[in-house]
């Protein structure tokens, strides 16, 4: 089975801290993505990486950066947080191309006071 | 990207089957109709996708129109597990991105 694990589950960060969460996936896929859910906005793309060292602006990048240093890693980096970031972040990892299902992992949420 | 409408909310007898709607009628021809439920305090989970034929598997059905404006995702035994907000996305061939929707809230009642 897939597995997308992210390193917390529940985060509280104060504002202007740098914050950092990481996902790691288990199935060598190419594709990382990190989402924000937010209730009645559902799910919005911030970044997303085809490769390593690769990343594509989303829908809603302002405000965070990513890093991919290695294939199964994708950080996504929050660098001075703010209170309209507290949000559920969500990570997927997929393979490249057409037709491949996203696996997500649990999710992590931020609360940033 | 096509964008896709589903109804807020709908209910469903334990063992009888749920019928999830899905409207996507800008979709164009080479957008893949995904589906992705969301069970509380969990992930997204992929159910299915489709492009133009109607397909199956140990999870759902998925049954798409001719004219590809609609589809509808079946599962033919709901059970109170099967209680989440489902997806339907329009996934753009050549893109990474999905564009999800605020999804339709699945309640199962025993």
């Amino acid at each position: 089975d897939v597995k997308v694990t992210q390193s917390s589950r529940y985060l509280v960060k104060r504002t202007g801290e740098k914050v950092f969460l990481e996902c790691v996936q288990d199935m060598d896929h190419e594709n990382m993505f990190w989402y924000r859910q937010d209730p009645g906005l559902g799910l919005r793309l911030i970044y997303f990486s085809y490769d390593v060292k690769m990343k594509e602006k989303g829908d809603i990048p302002e405000g965070y950066s990513v890093s991919r240093e290695k294939k199964e890693r994708f950080s996504l980096i929050l660098e001075s947080a703010s209170t309209n970031q507290t949000s559920m972040y969500l990570c997927a990892s997929s393979l490249p191309g057409l037709g491949y299902e996203q696996y997500f992992g649990p999710g992590t949420r931020l609360t940033v006071t | 990207d096509a964008k896709t409408t589903q109804p807020p909310s709908m209910d469903c007898a334990e063992g009888r089957a749920a019928n999830l709607p899905c409207n996507h009628s800008t979709i164009s021809g080479n957008e893949y109709v995904y589906w992705y439920r969301q069970i509380h305090s969990q992930g997204p989970q992929y159910i299915i996708h489709g492009l133009k034929n109607n397909e199956t598997n140990e999870m759902a059905s998925l049954i798409i129109t001719e004219d590809r404006k609609s589809s509808t995702l079946i599962l033919p035994h709901a059970t109170l597990r099967d209680t989440a907000v489902y997806y339907c996305i329009a996934f753009t061939s050549g893109t990474y991105k999905y564009i999800f929707g605020t999804g339709t809230r699945l309640k199962v009642l025993a």
